[in-house]
């Protein structure tokens, strides 16, 4: 079956643009998870979606991120007026919601952001 | 917070070779999940250890979660360039769900010279 898409696989802006990245889970994930990943370092946590809960904002690192998912499905990440320190690999991943299993989490192959 | 310290960072090694890389915290995790990470590609999980003293096996990877839940190792018997990459740790805790229950570390690369 169809993993998790993301697009566009590549993004090249400005400082001080607007962008938005886009997310497709498996279909039948409940839960879907934003990370972020800068050169060389592990996953640091953003968003987290869980069916039509409100979402977990608390690792967005500033407000100029927003999420959102529509439908319980496709879900998209805003960024606004970029920094360069924005620039990183940013990574989508879906799970079956099931708290008496260990979460596997399924990964995009990601977005790569470079601000100039 | 829940840090998982990975060691080593970074790791060239020739085909052939055994290697051992390690996932420690101060804290108590759930279960403990290994994925591993190639260039341009999303982590993939490899495995998930969930009952303190688990032992898996993986072809030539060996996996074990510690006695207590804070750590966890992974070692690769007679390393191949296909195992290139990067291999990264994730705790996971039942707090209710969410996306709190699951720490990442910041991984160790893993470079097989053939």
């Amino acid at each position: 079956g169809a993993g998790v898409s993301q697009s566009p696989s590549n993004k090249v802006t400005e400082k001080g643009k607007d962008v938005e990245l886009r997310c497709d889970p498996i279909s039948g994930h409940t839960a879907l998870y934003w990370y972020r990943q800068s050169l060389g370092q592990g996953l640091e946590f953003l968003i987290y979606f869980q069916g039509n809960s409100a979402p977990d904002k608390s690792g967005l690192p500033s407000d100029r991120f927003s999420a959102e998912r529509t439908g319980g499905s496709v879900s998209t990440l805003t960024i606004q007026r970029t920094q360069q320190e924005d620039s990183a690999v940013y990574l989508c991943a879906s799970s079956l919601f099931d708290l008496r299993l260990a979460k596997e989490q399924f990964f995009g192959p990601g977005t790569r952001l470079t601000v100039l | 917070t829940q840090l998982l310290e990975q060691s080593p960072q970074f790791l060239s090694i020739q085909e052939g070779e055994n290697l051992t890389v390690y996932c420690n915290s101060s804290s108590v995790f759930s279960s403990l999940q290994w994925y591993r990470q190639e260039p341009g590609e999303g982590p993939v999980l490899l495995v998930t250890v969930v009952t303190g003293g688990e032992v898996k096996k993986l072809k030539r990877l060996t996996f074990q979660f510690g006695d207590a839940r804070k750590d966890s190792s992974l070692h690769i018997t007679a390393a191949q360039p296909g195992d290139t990459g990067l291999y990264l740790c994730a705790g996971v805790t039942y707090s209710g769900g969410g996306a709190d229950g699951l720490t990442f570390g910041k991984g160790t690369h893993l470079i097989i010279q053939p």
